[in-house]
């Protein structure tokens, strides 16, 4: 049992280039949340999916884009990265009737140049 | 809107001590709250979450209260321990909303 596992754990971009993150998690939740942490900040909710084929736009959702095509799994895209997107992600996991208590991932931390 | 804050945002306190760590929300109308520990360079790990209609909960030499009404929570930590050296932070689940709301964290430095 793996819990919610990311990857990869480390990426370094350029201005405009693309790539997707990917979250899995074996422990058959139903949600699942994409979060970035800055510096001296709380944790800020990208976009979150409460089932299969279902996503929603979080706090911060400008930039982003994910797809949940298979339950265990929820993809973050970045079709152009910005400076500004320099951030450490994180995947989390609930599932609901159980106070919605999250699961998180090891993070991935994006740097772009 | 639901503002969360931890004060301070840092603390050292030599080893042994009991110290609690504080949590305010703005908004009193939550569905629960959640205690994490973050340590460097890791994901998050849930410590406990307490329920609107709680008042408290425990694992461990951790006890965690929730005051609705000030919109305070505290996180106790008995017998501090070089181990407990993290990030604490708290979050709110505001309303019908998934989302939960996070305060900025406080770091944690036990001292040997």
């Amino acid at each position: 049992n793996a819990g919610v596992t990311q990857t990869p754990k480390f990426r370094v971009l350029k201005t405009g280039q693309s790539m997707t993150l990917l979250c899995a998690q074996d422990m058959n939740h139903e949600y699942m949340y994409w979060y970035r942490q800055d510096p001296g900040m709380g944790l800020r909710l990208i976009h979150y999916s409460v089932g299969e084929g279902t996503t929603a736009k979080g706090e911060v959702p400008d930039g982003y884009n994910v797809s949940r095509l298979k339950k265990q799994n929820f993809l973050l895209g970045l079709e152009s990265a910005a400076p500004s997107q320099t951030s450490v992600y994180f995947c989390a996991s609930s599932q609901p009737g159980q106070g919605n208590e999250q699961y998180f991932g090891p993070g991935t931390r994006l740097t772009v140049t | 809107k639901q503002e969360v804050t931890q004060i301070p945002a840092a603390l050292s306190v030599p080893e042994g001590e009991n110290l609690v760590l504080n949590c305010s929300f703005t908004d009193s109308a939550i569905y629960n709250l959640q205690w994490f520990r973050q340590d460097p360079g890791k994901g998050l790990t849930s410590l406990l979450l307490i329920q609107s209609s709680q008042r408290e909960q425990t694992s461990g030499r951790l006890n965690a209260s929730l005051d609705k009404s000030s919109g305070r929570s505290t996180l106790y930590i008995a017998a501090s321990q070089p181990g407990d050296s993290a990030t604490y932070l708290c979050a709110v689940r505001a309303g019908s909303n998934y989302q939960l709301i996070w305060g900025a964290g406080t770091k944690l430095i036990i001292k040997p």
